[in-house]
């Protein structure tokens, strides 16, 4: 299955900052997702990161907070922009390999905001 | 939209022991159905997973189950380990054919040496 590299892995940003995160997988997925995680808490999806065209957003989250980017089939950025300490969480990427392979996730971005 | 629901959200158990994890699912279309097992400070990892044209699926002590009818399925950890300790999530996609998740809020999984 493919291998997700995710950075940084933990970042402290002053408020009203942005953090762009990054994530490159070691093969072409055919689908990407970015995931919020508070500690010990589930996955909520933020957005599915489309290849060559804008993101696909979930309810709650807009591309002027979160906009992404996916130029091809390997990489992708979350960026987090004008950020508060309620954004502080876990940022995981995600990618779908293909049948068989499910999804496999990035190593998380730990973010705090202070 | 999908809702995924969760049970128990802690469980412990003894060392040698059986752990069933269960989830409900809402929307009659799904069709894929994994399970994630996520360490303290570590990525989820994906454990097994089932497709809805299979009611049971085995991989050494793990195994899953799954009732379309009644729309839950289930994991089952055999013969626990100390190193099954985590938290496991279970997750449905959104709809036959789609690639997004929705999780369950997961299961804080401890075994008792």
């Amino acid at each position: 299955s493919a291998v997700i590299s995710q950075k940084p892995s933990r970042d402290i940003c002053q408020r009203g900052t942005s953090l762009t995160i990054q994530c490159q997988v070691d093969s072409q997925v055919t689908m990407m997702f970015w995931y919020r995680q508070q500690p010990g808490q589930s996955l909520t999806l933020i957005a599915t990161a489309n290849q060559g065209s804008e993101a696909t957003y979930e309810s709650g989250f807009v591309i002027d907070k979160f906009p992404i980017s996916r130029p091809n089939l390997t990489f992708s950025t979350l960026t987090v922009s004008n950020m508060s300490p309620e954004d502080s969480s876990i940022y995981l990427c995600s990618g779908f390999t293909g049948e068989g392979y499910g999804y496999t996730f990035g190593s998380g971005t730990r973010l705090t905001v202070v | 939209g999908e809702n995924v629901e969760q049970h128990p959200s802690t469980l412990s158990v003894q060392e040698g022991d059986s752990a069933v994890i269960k989830c409900t699912y809402s929307d009659s279309a799904s069709n894929y159905f994994p399970w994630y097992k996520q360490e303290l400070g570590k990525r989820p990892q994906l454990i097994i997973d089932i497709r809805s044209n299979v009611g049971e699926k085995k991989d050494q002590r793990i195994a899953v189950t799954l009732n379309k009818t009644a729309k839950h399925f289930s994991l089952h950890i055999t013969e626990t380990q100390p190193e099954d300790s985590a938290v496991y999530f279970c997750a449905a996609n959104v709809g036959a054919g789609s690639y997004q998740l929705t999780f369950g809020k997961g299961t804080k999984l401890s075994v008792i040496p």
